[in-house]
């Protein structure tokens, strides 16, 4: 119930095309849904966040894009740059009590020149 | 705006040794939390501190102990070392509102190695 299933694992994208990562979470008390990119020998930083009462929310070259009937979230970076190579991490968790953030098992993104 | 901070970067210790890491939070931040990161896996949680006491564990055995000091810097200590506790150790900060908590920052992790 608390697991949140991420895919790909690893993802090839042209420079600017859009790349996609998908993710899938069992409980549905979670209200809070962040998405992380982490370069190589640094923590996650925190890219882009919904709460469940959007669908959608966009911020520059990044949406997430939120379904919660099929409990699923999903980031869409646009115009992909090799500065997006990274490893990016879906979340969820409840913004009440502690915020236990449960994390998918990341994408690696790799964005070819 | 400082960030999180965390110390030591990289740390070698052998099984059955006992270690302590540091954390300082983001100015203005008042929660920590702690979080274990194995090679080539997500985060997990490991606890969180608010308010200098323990708001929460994740699945983690009671050798893995914090502490949050009222300047809202935290430590992680971790008895009996076992050569599964090779890992990044990541604390993330954020502030607490009236029970509502705002985005975690993430510092760079301390990498820990046994031997």
């Amino acid at each position: 119930q608390q697991q949140v299933k991420q895919s790909p694992q690893s993802l090839i994208v042209q420079k600017g095309g859009i790349s996609i990562i998908n993710c899938a979470y069992e409980n549905t008390a979670f209200d809070y849904f962040p998405w992380y990119q982490q370069f190589p020998g640094k923590g996650p930083a925190l890219l882009i966040a919904i709460r469940p009462d959007v669908s959608e929310k966009k911020e520059g070259r990044f949406t997430i894009s939120f379904n919660k009937s099929a409990k699923q979230f999903s980031l869409h970076i646009m115009d992909s740059q090799p500065g997006d190579s990274a490893t990016y991490f879906c979340a969820a968790s409840l913004s009440q009590g502690a915020q236990k953030l449960v994390f998918g098992q990341g994408t690696r993104l790799t964005i070819n020149p | 705006e400082t960030g999180v901070t965390q110390s030591p970067t990289h740390l070698i210790k052998t099984r059955g040794q006992q270690v302590t890491l540091r954390c300082s939070s983001q100015s203005g931040h008042n929660t920590v939390s702690w979080y274990q990161q194995a090679l080539g896996q997500g985060p997990q949680f490991i606890f969180q501190y608010y308010r200098e006491e323990e708001n929460g564990r994740g699945n983690f055995p009671p050798r893995f102990s914090g502490l949050q000091f009222p300047n809202y810097s935290s430590e992680l200590n971790v008895n009996a070392l076992e050569l599964d506790d090779s890992a990044l150790y990541l604390c993330a900060s954020s502030l607490v509102r009236e029970r509502q908590f705002q985005p975690q920052h993430f510092g760079d992790g301390t990498r820990l190695s046994i031997l």
